[in-house]
């Protein structure tokens, strides 16, 4: 079983609409997580970092972390045809954010 | 503009040869570290350098090799040895040690294996 599981996806939605994607982890030690967003042939760009449990709010972006569930949660507001992406989620239990764990990323489409 | 170059885009290999990605930053960043992509699967760390003239093996190292003789430069060789080299590379920098999450990455270099 991997260590990091995210919601696989492909998702769709019309534009508008709220997104909100998954993923779960085994390893208590993780404290920090991350989202990054992915455009096609491009490489990942850092969209929400949070350490520990709580939430995060960035414009229409809010990561929540539930460290007793061991369950993320990034919410698109608004979503828009420029938010069509793959969503990757890492975290990492220490201080080499280099050494993270991804997720297998969650392809999302918004149709406009 | 700051930020990490990574060549050649396109790269098309034969059996049995050595190939060479390019990275280069120019953010001043001490670590620098490597990654392998496959279709719809996550980033696996196959390198990493905290400082010059040291690195470290990642998850996935066998068949690859690296070096760090400067700063900015980051190399990584995917030798004969590597049983199934195409995938998406992904060259990529941080500040330092403390985790603030931020990864800086190219923009991948893709190899295919005719």
């Amino acid at each position: 079983q991997k260590e990091v599981e995210q919601d696989p996806g492909p998702l769709s939605v019309p534009e508008g609409a709220i997104v909100s994607l998954n993923c779960t982890y085994s390893n208590s030690a993780f404290q920090y997580f991350m989202w990054y967003r992915q455009y096609s042939r491009k490489g990942p760009e850092l969209l929400m970092y949070t350490y520990s449990s709580g939430n995060k709010e960035d414009g229409r972006f809010t990561a929540q972390v539930d460290k007793s569930s061991k369950y993320i949660s990034l919410f698109i507001r608004d979503s828009q045809p420029s938010d069509s992406a793959t969503y990757l989620c890492a975290m990492s239990a220490g201080t080499n954010a280099g050494k993270s764990t991804f997720g297998d990323g969650t392809t999302l489409t918004v149709k406009p | 503009d700051g930020g990490i170059t990574q060549s050649p885009k396109y790269l098309f290999r034969k059996e049995g040869q050595n190939v060479t990605l390019s990275c280069e930053q120019n953010l001043n960043h001490d670590a620098m570290y490597w990654y392998r992509q496959d279709p719809g699967q996550g980033l696996r760390l196959i390198y990493y350098s905290q400082i010059v003239n040291d690195f470290q093996k990642g998850d996935i190292a066998e068949g690859y090799s690296v070096s760090r003789e400067k700063k900015e430069s980051f190399p990584l060789t995917v030798t004969s040895a590597q049983k199934n080299p195409t995938a998406f590379y992904l060259c990529a920098s941080s500040r330092g040690l403390a985790n603030t999450g931020e990864l800086f990455f190219g923009e991948g270099s893709r190899l295919t294996v005719l």
